[in-house]
């Protein structure tokens, strides 16, 4: 069956700390990976994406993700968290047929102490 | 742009009572859907659209109707509110299966 699976589901850490997000994915065949983050309030924003080429891939506000094939993976990462990164974190993955549905994670709270 | 709106933001529903929930797009996207988010359940597919005139359930149907009569609006409509129903309703739409772009939400309660 597909699924998206996110190990952590809350995190808390402190300002300058780094951080990595688990993704592990079940999705036959070729996929599109994707990390979306919802500010308190607000609705889910794209944060980067993986469709193809370097399986290190840079988004917005010094996140990045690495899609390891071999492991089902796409773990995001930010060398030094700040306190406007307190935020819901959802990875996603969908196929490339038109039939295709997007199949969310249940999503990681991350709390950044000031 | 406006990209995706959702009318209303809030609703407060009585048992039984119905309403429909609009979502307009101006981004010329194929693809439409509509989730429901609930505290620890991550957000849940209700019903989407590949196109005019096409819709299809998702994860969670049950209680739920959807339109697509025009390309750039996706109703959701709830015919006999339940207290279960209460939650917060994303719109998103998306060219082809590619990244989804979300509304603002409609936080309903149901009494």
């Amino acid at each position: 069956a597909q699924s998206v699976s996110q190990h952590n589901h809350h995190v808390i850490l402190s300002e300058a700390a780094s951080l990595e997000l688990g993704c592990n994915y079940s999705y036959g065949g070729t996929v599109n990976l994707f990390w979306y983050v919802q500010y308190p309030g607000q609705h889910l924003q794209l944060l980067l994406k993986y469709f193809s080429g370097d399986p290190l891939v840079k988004g917005i506000k010094g996140f990045e993700a690495e899609f390891i094939k071999s492991k089902f993976s796409f773990n995001l990462r930010k060398p030094s968290v700040q306190w406007s990164d307190t935020a819901e974190y959802f990875c996603a993955v969908n196929g490339l047929n038109r039939d295709d549905k997007i199949i969310f994670g249940k999503g990681t709270r991350l709390h950044i102490l000031p | 742009n406006a990209g995706v709106t959702q009318t209303p933001k809030f609703r407060v529903l009585k048992t039984g009572q119905s309403m429909t929930l609009l979502c307009a797009q101006d981004m010329n996207h194929e693809y439409m859907y509509w989730y429901r988010q609930d505290p620890g359940m991550g957000l849940r597919l209700i019903h989407y659209s590949v196109g005019e005139g096409t819709t299809a359930k998702g994860e969670v149907p049950d209680g739920y109707n959807v339109s697509r009569l025009k390309k750039q609006n996706f109703l959701l409509g709830l015919e006999s509110a339940a207290p279960s129903q209460t939650s917060v309703y994303f719109c998103a739409s998306s060219h082809r299966g590619l990244e989804q772009y979300f509304g603002p939400g409609t936080r309903l309660t149901v009494t």
